[in-house]
């Protein structure tokens, strides 16, 4: 599977959008795009996912690149219940996903 | 709805002890079942996953081992722990013609 790259961690103040990047060079045309998060103690919890076009759901919204070598996570309004670290995964299997997390980037709020 | 369910939730164990782990769906059919590991400050690694009963795949070597005995039962096994053993076991499913993988609460084990 391609590999992805996040930073290790970000800040941003409370009910401020938030921009969460993922690097993704050498995704293939075949690769889906996918969002978790993980809270505290808990196990990770779909956010999004997509392929090609700019997506939008009540949680969040994910930006593509055109050439899709990258991607944004969008938090349109950060709360405190939004710390978590969050991953970027491809995966080319759509409907039979063997993720590959890697470390996320931990994302804190400030209030 | 669907629920994924854990047991227990968390266990310690002796360096030398079986391990026996827990992980049953409720609400969905043959659901696509994975095992996760995550050990302290570290991201998920995937373990074993299975498609139907009885069909396993193990991504990783290691002194675990997994079993399916019914369609929605997934069983993580060890017949000795390691220390390296620790760390925070999760349970996920994905159902037919979906995309979205759900995980179970998880499992802390400690190995000391």
């Amino acid at each position: 599977d391609a590999k992805t790259t996040q930073p290790n961690s970000m800040e941003s103040n409370e009910e401020e959008p938030v921009h969460l990047p993922c690097n993704h060079s050498t995704i293939s045309g075949t690769d889906y795009i996918h969002w978790y998060r993980q809270l505290p103690s808990q196990g990770p919890e779909y956010v999004i996912h997509g392929l090609t076009s700019n997506v939008n759901n009540r949680m969040a919204s994910l930006a593509i690149a055109e050439d899709r070598k990258s991607s944004t996570l969008i938090l349109h309004r950060a709360t405190l219940r939004d710390a978590a670290v969050y991953y970027c995964i491809l995966s080319a299997n759509f409907g039979n996903e063997k993720l590959t997390f890697g470390t996320g980037t931990r994302l804190t709020i400030i209030p | 709805s669907q629920t994924i369910h854990q047991w227990p939730a968390t266990l310690v164990q002796p360096v030398g002890s079986p391990l026996s782990l827990e992980c049953t769906v409720e609400g969905t059919s043959n659901p696509n079942l994975y095992w996760y590991r995550q050990a302290a400050g570290r991201g998920l690694q995937l373990l074993f996953y299975s498609v139907g009963i009885g069909q396993i795949s193990s991504e990783v070597p290691q002194n675990l081992s997994a079993s399916r005995p019914q369609d929605r039962q997934f069983i993580l096994s060890s017949k000795k722990l390691l220390l390296s053993d620790s760390g925070f076991y999760l349970c996920a499913w994905i159902g037919p013609g979906t995309y979205e993988q759900y995980f179970g609460p998880g499992t802390r084990l400690t190995v000391t």
